[in-house]
């Protein structure tokens, strides 16, 4: 069965540098759900999307944008990047009929040097 | 507000012990979900159970089991029999109805020693 991808898998990048991350739900799922997991953390809310449209929106920066694509896919841009970025970022996706149930991707390891 | 506690930071055993984990949870909401996830080393969530709040009803698969209650806000997770590649970090989250985003406790870290 098809899962949530998230590219790249791992991502290097130097202070004030920019990065987005990309993730590709499952076929048929409508809505993208983004989480920050810090070193020995629990995952945080950033943002979500339904159809398109942000949905809700957690403890996301100023400096992180992001927005859900026509093919549903999801990118989360990230500009004048900090040590404390660094992080795993986790994509999920949930389809219309279950939206309580999150398929979690593989996550983007983001390292801030 | 919504708040998932997990006390246990680290838990300890030997292989073939059975271990415990602790979720207490806090939510105004009278509609909500709750969830189990597992993250070995490799670092990727695996999802382990969901339950919603109107079924009370306590699950087991496998060397796993679930104890939902109610009464104290509770949904403890057993590893009966653990095995070493039990070891990893096991989240407690919460998540409500018309706002389905998880809200995930600390974590417990569970360490299988052969």
């Amino acid at each position: 069965a098809a899962g949530v991808i998230q590219s790249p898998r791992h991502l290097i990048k130097e202070k004030r540098e920019t990065a987005t991350l990309k993730c590709y739900p499952i076929p048929r799922h409508d809505t993208v759900y983004w989480y920050q997991q810090g070193p020995g953390q629990d995952p945080q809310f950033l943002i979500s999307f339904y159809e398109k449209m942000q949905s809700d929106k957690g403890s996301i920066p100023d400096r992180f944008s992001a927005q859900q694509f026509s093919d549903y896919h999801s990118e989360l841009n990230m500009s004048s990047l900090e040590l404390g970025d660094s992080a795993l970022y986790f994509c999920a996706s949930s389809r219309p009929d279950n939206s309580y149930e999150q398929y979690f991707g593989p996550g983007t390891r983001l390292t801030v040097t | 507000a919504q708040k998932v506690t997990q006390a246990q930071t680290e838990i300890s055993v030997v292989e073939k012990e059975d271990v415990t984990l602790d979720c207490v949870y806090e939510t105004r909401d009278t509609t909500y979900y709750l969830f189990w996830y597992k993250q070995p080393p490799s670092g990727e969530l695996v999802f382990l159970i969901r339950r919603n709040s109107f079924d009370e009803q306590n699950e087991i698969s496998g060397r796993y089991s679930w104890n939902f209650q109610k009464s104290t806000s509770s949904f403890n997770f057993t590893i009966t029999a653990s095995q070493v590649v039990d070891s990893a970090v096991y989240f407690c989250a919460l998540s409500h109805a018309n706002d389905y985003k998880l809200s995930f406790g600390a974590g417990t870290t569970v360490t299988v020693r052969a």
